[in-house]
């Protein structure tokens, strides 16, 4: 069971716009910036989000990210079937000493 | 531009001891910049967080792994390690080696491809 809570799936036909939340607590996202990467099927994440609302290079402005409290979110707009992949929320944990994660958000372009 | 490349055992029977190896190019193992850390990825599950070390060879576990878990740097081959003693089918994975930033160890830019471990008698 993991410490950040996603759902397991979303879903969005080509053009919508789809949000992943991401739902912690006061030691992880109530405290610290989240990170938001998205893994294409077969390969390693890749950061998409960083400082919960920045965009690496690379990164399409269609990826945005917020944060509010104890919560997270990203938002894809304009959905592309190429966004079709699992993507996950990260942030430190002060218990933990170290990064948690979500346990994944499935999405589907229909 | 840094690369990180897994290499190591992909079967494993229980009870024996895991050993990884990654090794780092394009970049400086002794950077003061980044962490080198493994994190790993039960096969259709999320990702776990193993443990960090830093250029210095402070590190940092996981306490749910903590007793089993030994990382350790290589300055000299450029390489950082991973052992993790008396696995069992919960080990198998596949195991990442990453570079966090210092300044933010929950943001990594720099995975290997990962490699899979799996164990089974």
């Amino acid at each position: 069971q993991s410490v950040l809570t996603q759902p397991p799936s979303a879903s969005g036909t080509p053009g919508q716009r789809v949000t992943i939340s991401c739902s912690g607590s006061s030691s992880n996202i109530g405290s610290y910036h989240v990170y938001w990467y998205q893994q294409l099927p077969g390969t390693a994440p890749r950061l998409l989000i960083y400082r919960s609302n920045q965009r690496p290079s690379g990164v399409p402005d269609r990826f945005s990210g917020s944060r509010s409290g104890t919560s997270a979110s990203l938002a894809i707009s304009g959905l592309r079937s190429e966004d079709e992949a699992d993507y996950y929320c990260a942030a430190w944990d002060d218990d933990l000493s170290g990064p948690v994660f979500g346990g994944g958000t499935k999405l589907t372009v229909l | 531009q840094l690369h990180l490349q897994e290499s190591g055992p992909g079967l494993m029977k229980p009870s024996e001891t895991l050993s990884l190896n990654c090794t780092v190019s394009g970049g400086s193992i002794s950077s003061h910049d980044f962490y080198w850390a493994w994190i790993r990825q039960p096969p259709g599950k999320g990702l776990e967080w193993i443990g960090n070390i830093y250029y210095s060879g402070r590190t940092y576990y996981n306490p749910s792994l903590k007793s089993r878990v030994t990382i350790s740097v290589d300055t000299s081959k450029s390489q950082f390690s991973l052992k993790l003693t008396s696995v069992t089918a919960a080990d198998t994975a596949v195991y990442y080696c990453t570079a966090p930033q210092y300044a933010s160890p929950a943001a990594i830019d720099y995975w290997g491809q990962g490699t899979l471990v799996t164990v089974s008698s």
